[in-house]
């Protein structure tokens, strides 16, 4: 149980253009999701937390205006890189906690990852 | 310095052995404490959860707690190279979490 996809699992695009990713929790209702970027042989870095049906609150040092973060549902959000660059390219990973129980609360259940490449 | 410290490895043993995994931490609220294994280009993946201090075992994985020494341990028995990944540590307070930056396990057939 606690499944977590995320779509592409893998993309290319060109500089400029802008692509969203989309994280899904399949088997429970995520009220709260993460979104992280990775780089190569480096830990994860937290972008942004959302809740259900609000504003994302981004860490320091994230542009909100270039990750745009949406949670519509609760099992739903997606992150928009907008106007990318080929800086942006890394391993973007999203998980999600629920509301309640054991599962829920006290875990993140993290999605497989997308690897955005910007030409 | 920071809330969660974790060797970042290399570790390489032989298959068979017995690994330790271990991190530190500085917040005593913190009030869950989990265990991650990422491979190569995938999402973390939930190894163990813990609450309390003491051990817990779920087959070849034992996690240990000591909230007293604020330390955490993950121990694999019986290595196998299919275990050889990036091992994350985790913690959780209230709805934060906090990650360790992970030690790199590699296993040698």
């Amino acid at each position: 149980g606690a499944v977590v996809s995320q779509h592409p699992s893998w993309v290319i695009c060109k500089s400029g253009t802008s692509v969203k990713i989309e994280c899904r929790s399949l088997d429970f209702q995520a009220t709260t999701m993460f979104w992280y970027r990775q780089f190569p042989k480096q830990s994860l870095m937290l972008m942004a937390t959302s809740n259900e049906g609000s504003k994302a609150t981004y860490e320091q040092g994230v542009e909100k205006d270039k990750f745009l973060i949406n949670h519509a549902s609760l099992t739903l959000s997606t992150l928009t890189v907008t106007s990318a660059h080929p800086e942006d390219s890394s391993f973007y990973i999203c998980s999600g906690t629920s509301g309640g129980g054991f599962r829920g609360t006290d875990t993140q259940y993290f999605g497989p990852g997308t690897r955005l490449t910007v030409l | 310095q920071k809330e969660v410290e974790q060797d970042p490895g290399p570790l390489s043993v032989p298959e068979g052995a017995i690994v330790s995994l271990n991190c530190t931490y500085s917040n005593s609220a913190f009030q869950y404490f989990m265990w991650y294994r990422q491979y190569s280009r995938k999402g973390p993946e939930l190894l163990m959860y813990t609450y309390s201090s003491g051990n817990k075992e779920d087959g070849r994985f034992t996690a240990q707690v000591d909230k007293s020494s604020k330390y955490i341990s993950l121990f694999i028995r019986d290595s196998q190279p299919s275990d050889s990944a990036t091992y994350l540590c985790a913690m959780r307070n209230f709805n934060k979490f906090y990650f360790g930056s992970g030690t790199k396990l590699n296993v040698k057939p």
